[in-house]
């Protein structure tokens, strides 16, 4: 059964740049859309974006919020069975619970979620 | 975006009542459409995605449908272990989008 678990700092200065990694557990991820969410009390579950790579075509896609003014980047280390999320120029307002999930049709498997915390 | 906006913001409902919920896209999303369970602590779960398929391992007490740009979860014969926050989501257009919420109070 696919788990996964998010990792990285649970706190990050203002400016710098947010890196976490969700490590997947007992599956390929390869055909698999592979997701960062965030929830915060103030903006509720905001999705952040996804990573897509499919290792029989070779073919890979990524996509991200708008909203979040190309400071994302998503990745995936198939050698790993990692996938990680980079968020720069991070302010008080990216304050919030991460969480990594798997899915296009539904997010049908979830991290534990991560709180990281943007201060001084 | 398209703005996911559920009602009622809290439910309370008895024990073995039936609860509804509701969601309503501001654009079409055609039938991508999926329901989440979260209680504290925890991360959301799937319940529903599909508008009406119910992910696997989902008690067919929780079903789902739709009327035109409004789609309806209902929880049937409510148990105390069904007390959460439930979230639409619709994953037809990016960015995709949640709804704020119905909490469910048993």
């Amino acid at each position: 059964q696919v788990q996964l678990q998010e990792s990285g700092p649970g706190l990050v200065k203002p400016s710098e740049t947010l890196s976490l990694t969700c490590t997947v557990s007992a599956g390929s991820m390869s055909s698999f859309y592979w997701n960062w969410i965030r929830q915060s009390p103030g903006k509720g579950l905001e999705w952040i974006g996804y990573s897509y790579f499919s290792a029989s075509t070779n073919f890979g896609s990524t996509n991200d919020n708008p909203s979040l003014e190309s400071r994302v980047t998503i990745s995936i280390d198939t050698s790993k069975n990692q996938f990680s999320l980079k968020l720069t120029s991070v302010t008080a307002a990216d304050t919030a619970v991460y969480y990594c999930a798997r899915g296009f049709h539904g997010l049908d498997v979830w991290g534990q979620g991560t709180t990281v915390t943007v201060s001084s | 975006e398209v703005v996911m906006t559920q009602s009622p913001a809290t439910l309370s409902v008895s024990p073995g009542e039936r609860a509804t919920l509701s969601c309503r896209a501001s654009q079409s999303v055609s039938t991508n459409l999926a329901w989440y369970q979260q209680k504290p602590g925890q991360a959301p779960r799937l319940l529903i995605y599909g508008t009406s398929i119910r992910a696997t391992g989902i008690p067919d007490r929780f079903s789902a449908s739709r009327s035109g740009a409004e789609f309806t979860l209902t929880i049937g014969s409510l148990q105390s272990e069904d007390s959460a926050v439930y979230y639409c989501q619709q994953y037809n257009n990016r960015p995709w989008t949640f709804g704020q919420g119905t909490k469910v109070e048993i």
